[in-house]
């Protein structure tokens, strides 16, 4: 298994719409996982921290799943400004910093 | 406050050609990356450094070097520029597992 799996995508949903995304990862270890969010010609911002079993936050939730070892992220009432790449991160194995391991990305076009 | 802030935003090599990136932060961050991103594979780790003076290989560090004499900046080098090094290079830094990233500088390699 790669180190953090994600469907790419893309994911056209219509405004007010409620979609999830699935991101798998294979260190066991890991303790902790994020959500960016990178537009479009632009570099990643943090859009969450996940320590323990999930994390809210406004229209935006992920969960952890530990025993599947997957994240996910869930966004309710889709915005038009929430078209962008949602990038998994995970730390990779061993000691390296705080360096992070991306997965791709899965896309996402929300549509009026 | 700037952040982290990358020079230059955009360059073209022929190949062979040497260049240096810079990335500056103000934050007072003792760690700092650089990443490549290219279609289809997601940001890859190139060096990473783990305080003033000391520097490490990430994922993808073949054909580049870094130097992080000050812990401000953090300088990527390409001695022989190649083609496949086109893409855009990320920089980033953190003081624990949350990265702010600059930028970018998007490169070609003709």
């Amino acid at each position: 298994r790669k180190e953090v799996e994600q469907d790419p995508g893309p994911f056209n949903v219509p405004e007010g719409a409620t979609v999830a995304f699935n991101c798998t990862y294979s260190n066991s270890a890991s303790q902790s996982f994020f959500w960016y969010r990178q537009d479009c010609r632009k570099e990643p911002k943090l859009l969450m921290s996940v320590y323990s079993s999930g994390n809210e936050d406004g229209r935006f939730t992920a969960q952890l799943n530990r025993a599947s070892q997957y994240i996910s992220l869930l966004i309710r009432d889709s915005k038009l400004s929430d078209s962008a790449t949602y990038l998994c991160v995970v730390p990779p194995r061993g000691n390296s910093g705080y360096a992070l391991n991306f997965g791709k990305g899965t896309s996402l076009l929300v549509t009026p | 406050n700037a952040g982290v802030t990358q020079t230059p935003k955009f360059r073209v090599l022929k190949t062979g050609q040497s260049m240096t990136l810079l990335c500056a932060q103000d934050m007072n961050h003792e760690y700092m990356y650089w990443y490549r991103q290219d279609p289809g594979m997601g940001l890859r780790l190139i060096h990473y450094s783990v305080g003033e003076g000391t520097t490490a290989k990430g994922e993808v560090p073949d054909g580049y070097n870094v130097s992080r004499l000050k812990k401000q900046n953090f300088l990527l080098g390409l001695e022989s520029a190649a083609p496949s090094q086109t893409s855009v290079y990320f920089c980033a830094s953190s003081y624990s597992d949350t990265q702010y990233f600059g930028p970018g500088t998007r490169l070609t390699v003709l």
